[in-house]
């Protein structure tokens, strides 16, 4: 399994609403990514999870909470969005997240979400 | 932090010519350069990849090369076909801080029949 699979495909919630992103991947890899993708704009990092602990955090608002529960998983809970908030959420994993690691890094198919 | 430059921002080309598509980086100590494809409303996809102990890589129609003394790496896709029209995407990854990418803004190639 070369794949990197994200549920739901679409998602429109509201302000006040609660929802969660899930992403799977079972290639072994014990790096995985949240990023986030504008129209026409390159994905934007958002989160880096490392042997299952949070790496790195791009400075993202916590109305944006990761999780990663095991090697496989990885989700990302919503909650209080913003319109602005409105984008296409990627996951992606990678073997490793180390210094000097020049590991690819695959992308899933993304979350299309809708704030209104 | 690292920074790419990704040029030009749209290609058009007719079918069988070829397409180049050139990134500068400012980091010099970024060791792996990818290019994703992006087609509409689809993930990006690793189309090929070049690491810093190597000058060029093809795979096919397509190939990267790499000055590192430049900083300047860039894609050559020959005999286009309508199915490589998407967005394409450069990146740069700086080894000493994982392999965080750094993406160019991307190119829209649209190949015309």
């Amino acid at each position: 399994d070369t794949e990197v699979t994200q549920t739901p495909k679409h998602l429109v919630m509201g302000m006040t609403n609660k929802k969660s992103l899930k992403c799977e991947q079972h290639m072994g890899h014990r790096a995985m990514y949240w990023y986030k993708q504008k129209a026409k704009k390159p994905p934007e990092l958002m989160f880096v999870y490392s042997y299952e602990k949070l790496s790195i955090n791009e400075s993202v608002p916590s109305r944006f909470s990761p999780e990663c529960p095991n090697s496989s998983l990885l989700n990302l809970h919503l909650h209080a969005l913003q319109p602005e908030d409105s984008a296409l959420y990627l996951c992606a994993s990678s073997r490793t997240w180390t210094s000097g690691s020049t590991d690819t890094q695959y992308f899933g198919p993304g979350t299309r979400l809708t704030v209104l | 932090g690292e920074n790419v430059e990704q040029h030009p921002s749209t290609l058009s080309v007719q079918e069988g010519d070829s397409a180049v598509i050139k990134c500068t980086y400012s980091d010099s100590a970024s060791n792996y350069f990818p290019w994703y494809k992006q087609e509409l409303g689809k993930r990006p996809q690793l189309i090929i990849d070049i690491r810093s102990n190597v000058g060029e890589k093809k795979d096919q129609r397509i190939a990267v090369t790499l000055n590192k003394t430049a900083k300047h790496f860039s894609l050559h896709i020959t005999e286009t076909q309508p199915e490589d029209s998407a967005v394409y995407f450069c990146a740069a990854s700086y080894g000493g801080g994982g392999n965080k990418l750094t993406f160019g803004t991307g190119t829209q190639l649209k190949v015309e029949l």
